[in-house]
């Protein structure tokens, strides 16, 4: 079946460092990929996605791109804020699967100033 | 676009006792999923509507667990008979038929003590 492995947290970082949070699938075919963030307290907020191989996916600084030969999907920032401390998790949505979500465990990153 | 609402945010339950919960999509939205995060894990798959059909249901939800979609607008989740183990966040997300993303509510935090 589809499987997500993320890097386990938490991560730590200093503000405006480098962050990248490290996320491999298994999946048959070819599944579109997403990151969601989840701030305290809140649901999920989907933060990117990508749908096909070699897609990049970007938001409010943050970047993954579609790696099918790695079956990968890192996520990437280059200069963190306090307000990025949230859990990031990453997940997949098979071709056959209903449009249903199979989640990471998620990676807690807390920011400090 | 209102988002995603769930009631109630939080809930606590003595071991036992029935539980419902409801689950307001996005108005537009055909597709509600139903999903289960315990404390330091991504959320698991529970079930799937399309409009007010059940289409596919997880092997975590058992007998005891019950979800409808009336009409095809909201959608309500019932516990019977709540355990310790039910104690986790329920989201409930919603989609349309030709889009990939699912948009998440904030969850229902249920305490069975």
């Amino acid at each position: 079946g589809n499987s997500v492995t993320q890097m386990e947290g938490p991560v730590t970082l200093s503000e405006e460092a480098f962050l990248t949070i490290n996320c491999t699938y298994t999946a048959t075919g070819y599944p579109s990929l997403f990151w969601y963030v989840q701030y305290p307290g809140e649901g999920l907020q989907l933060l990117l996605k990508a749908t096909k191989a070699d897609d990049k996916g970007s938001n409010k600084g943050f970047e993954a791109t579609y790696r099918k030969e790695t079956t990968s999907f890192h996520l990437e920032k280059g200069s963190v804020q306090v307000s990025d401390s949230a859990v990031y998790f990453c997940a997949l949505r098979g071709t056959d699967s209903w449009g249903k979500l199979q989640f990471g465990a998620g990676t807690q990153v807390v920011v400090t100033p | 676009d209102t988002g995603v609402s769930q009631d109630p945010r939080h809930k606590i339950t003595k071991r036992g006792q029935n539980v419902t919960f409801r689950c307001d999509p996005i108005s537009e939205h055909n597709r509600l999923y139903w999903y289960r995060q315990t404390l330091g894990q991504g959320p698991e798959f529970l079930t799937y509507f399309q409009n007010e059909a059940q289409l596919e249901k997880s092997r975590l939800l058992s007998d005891r667990f019950s979800a409808e979609r009336p009409k095809g607008s909201f959608s309500t989740l019932e516990i019977q008979r709540t355990e310790q183990g039910d104690s986790a966040m329920y989201l409930c997300a919603s989609s349309t038929t030709d889009r990939t993303e699912a948009f998440f509510g904030q969850g229902t935090r249920l305490t069975v003590v």
